[in-house]
Formats: C-alpha cells, sequence, structure tokens
C-alpha cells in the first residue's frame, strides 16, 4: 500500500512551457486534491475532484488545470508556465469529502520556472 | 471564505519543555479543525483533529483545545523531544480545507 504517490519529484520549466504532474492513490478514495505550497503561505487549494470525471476549482485555480479520467489519478497540468508557479506542489486525497476527514498528502513536486 | 491566521511563525523551544501554537478562523460555520505535522522534504501528516461539538481533545503529549466562541483553537505539545522538530499548519475546514501559514517548531537538545 503505497498511499499517495507524485511523479516526478522535481522539475524545472522555462517560461511558457507545459506540464503535466501526476498524483496516484490506492487507497480507493472518491476524493482528491491539489495544493500548492508557498514559503509564508500555508497550503492553497488549486483544484479538487469529488469523484472519477469530476473537476471544480479551489482557491488558486487560475493557470492550471485538471483531469480525472482514472479514479486513482489526478493529473494537475499547466498550459504555459510562468514564474509565479514556481512552488511546490501536493497532491490529497480521502474517503470523503465533507469535513472531519484525514487527507493523506503526497510528497510534493518541486517545480521552478525560469 | 474561511480565513485562517496561525502564530507564531516560528518556536524555539528546550527539549522537555512546551509548545503552544494558536491559529483563529474567520467563519463561525467551520467544523473540523484538524493539525498536520510536516517534515523537511515530506507531504503533511495529520497528527491530531478536533470538531466544533469538543472543546479538547488529547492524544499522549499532544492536545488541542477550541474556543468557538472567540473562533480560535492551539495545539499543544507537552515534553517536547528533538523529534518534534517540523512546520505544524493549522486547518478550518467549511466545505474546502483553509490552511494556516505554518509555524516551524525547533526543540533543542
Amino acid at each position: 500500500n503505497a498511499g499517495v504517490t507524485q511523479t516526478p519529484k522535481f522539475r524545472v520549466l522555462k517560461t511558457g512551457q507545459s506540464m503535466t504532474l501526476l498524483c496516484a492513490q490506492d487507497m480507493n478514495h472518491e476524493y482528491m486534491y491539489w495544493y500548492r505550497q508557498d514559503p509564508g503561505m500555508g497550503l492553497r487549494l488549486i483544484h479538487y475532484s469529488v469523484g472519477e470525471g469530476t473537476t471544480a476549482k479551489g482557491e488558486v485555480p487560475d493557470g492550471y488545470n485538471v483531469s480525472r479520467l482514472k479514479k486513482q489519478n489526478f493529473l494537475l497540468g499547466l498550459e504555459s508556465a510562468a514564474p509565479s508557479q514556481t512552488s511546490v506542489y501536493f497532491c490529497a486525497s480521502t474517503g470523503y469529502g465533507l469535513p472531519g476527514y484525514e487527507q493523506y498528502f503526497g510528497p510534493g513536486t518541486r517545480l521552478t520556472v525560469t | 471564505g474561511e480565513n485562517v491566521e496561525q502564530h507564531p511563525s516560528t518556536l524555539s523551544v528546550q527539549e522537555g519543555d512546551s509548545a503552544v501554537i494558536k491559529c483563529t478562523y474567520s467563519d463561525s460555520a467551520s467544523n473540523y479543525f484538524p493539525w498536520y505535522k510536516q517534515e523537511l522534504g515530506k507531504g503533511p501528516q495529520l497528527i491530531i483533529d478536533i470538531r466544533s461539538n469538543v472543546g479538547e481533545k488529547k492524544d499522549q503529549r499532544i492536545a488541542v483545545t477550541l474556543n468557538k466562541t472567540a473562533k480560535h483553537f492551539s495545539l499543544h505539545i507537552t515534553e517536547t523531544q528533538p523529534e518534534d522538530s517540523a512546520v505544524y499548519f493549522c486547518a478550518a475546514t467549511l466545505g474546502d480545507m483553509r490552511f494556516g501559514a505554518g509555524t516551524r517548531l525547533t526543540v533543542k537538545p
């Protein structure tokens, strides 16, 4: 049981390039989330999904797109990377979306945009 | 939306001392308040949580208190150990989870 995994672990992009971050979970969780973590700002929700085939915007969705084609995978895409998207990205999942349930986090992806 | 403020941003204590981290939230409808610990290079991990119908919860050396009237909650760590050194995040949940900015705790041996 690997929990939540993220690939890649590190990535450097040039401004304007695109990339996709992959999150996978093996806990059969319905709900999945993408956060970004910046110094002094905690974690901020980018997009989330309440089940296979669904996506919704979070607190800071601009510049990102997501897809949930399979229940176990949640992809985060950057179509045209900007230096402001330099951050550490975390994926999380939970069995229930209602408040009161632990979110399980992946190890993170450190993205640098030059 | 919900706004969570966390203090202090850094905290240094001697091994064996207690550490207290405080958070305030803005939306009185928030009803779930978890605390996460993040070690260097890892994702956050839940250490304790409390629901709005409970005032206090304890798990060994860790306790959380909630004051719904004042809209603040606190994490208390007693008998701190070097392995408690990490960044701690509070969060308040109303639909989605809003996190505080984090507290870097250093426990000096």
